[in-house]
């Protein structure tokens, strides 16, 4: 069976700073690898995802995650916080069946 | 490309009153779609797969008596929530697959919040 945790139903960084929002998975086959962004009474926004080769990932608004095997993470971080950047962040997972497993979310706060 | 709509943004409802959602792949044909549910402030919780001509596969737990799920083209899948009562207030959003050479990608709607009075 695969699952998410993300860990920090919080985290508050301040406008220009690193943001780091954790994710480990567990999966018993090579896994598709997501973040989503979500905004209020919206949808989910694909930021970025992983599926095979290179393991470090460039989304969109300069985000990135990098896929470590050896400790079953896929970290999101972005260099420089925006204001624009509060949202709801979720790690997600699936395999061949196209199904994708959710983590509880992570709200990003950013402090000016 | 790959815009997934949904219908209606929002509607409240009575209790024991059904409310149908509509799921629509604006350009691109998806044999495959899901329905998620997300309570406030908590996460997606997978409710079922559509598959298009043929039944929906549920989700442990999820009643599909209560949640009818019909996927009658390549572009359309419905969730209708039966004699709904106030505990079916959700935010429930639908996706669906676009079929790549190397992966499929999911893209999803912007979500239908239901409120049942």
């Amino acid at each position: 069976a695969q699952s998410v945790t993300q860990l920090g139903s919080h985290v508050s960084v301040s406008e220009g700073a690193l943001v780091l929002l954790r994710c480990n998975y567990s999966s018993s086959v090579p896994p598709y690898l997501f973040w989503y962004v979500q905004y209020p009474n919206q949808g989910l926004q694909l930021l970025l995802k992983y599926t095979t080769g290179a393991t470090l990932v460039k989304g969109i608004n300069g985000f990135e995650a990098e896929f470590k095997k050896s400790e079953t993470s896929f970290h999101l971080t972005k260099p420089s916080a925006h204001m624009s950047d509060a949202a709801e962040y979720f790690c997600a997972v699936s395999q061949r069946d196209d199904k994708i497993i959710f983590g509880k979310g992570t709200r990003l706060h950013i402090l000016p | 490309g790959a815009v997934v709509s949904q219908h209606p943004s929002r509607v409240i409802c009575k209790s024991g009153t059904s409310v149908k959602i509509e799921c629509r792949s604006l350009d691109f044909q998806a044999t495959t779609m899901f329905w998620y549910r997300q309570f406030p402030k908590q996460s997606l919780m997978l409710m079922a797969t559509s598959n298009e001509g043929s039944k929906a596969t549920y989700e442990q737990g999820v009643e599909k008596d209560k949640f009818l799920i019909n996927h009658a083209s390549l572009t359309l899948s419905t969730l209708t929530v039966t004699s709904a009562h106030p505990e079916d207030s959700s935010f429930y959003i639908c996706s669906a697959n676009l079929y790549r050479p190397s992966y499929n990608e999911q893209f999803f709607g912007p979500g239908t919040r239901l409120t049942v009075l």
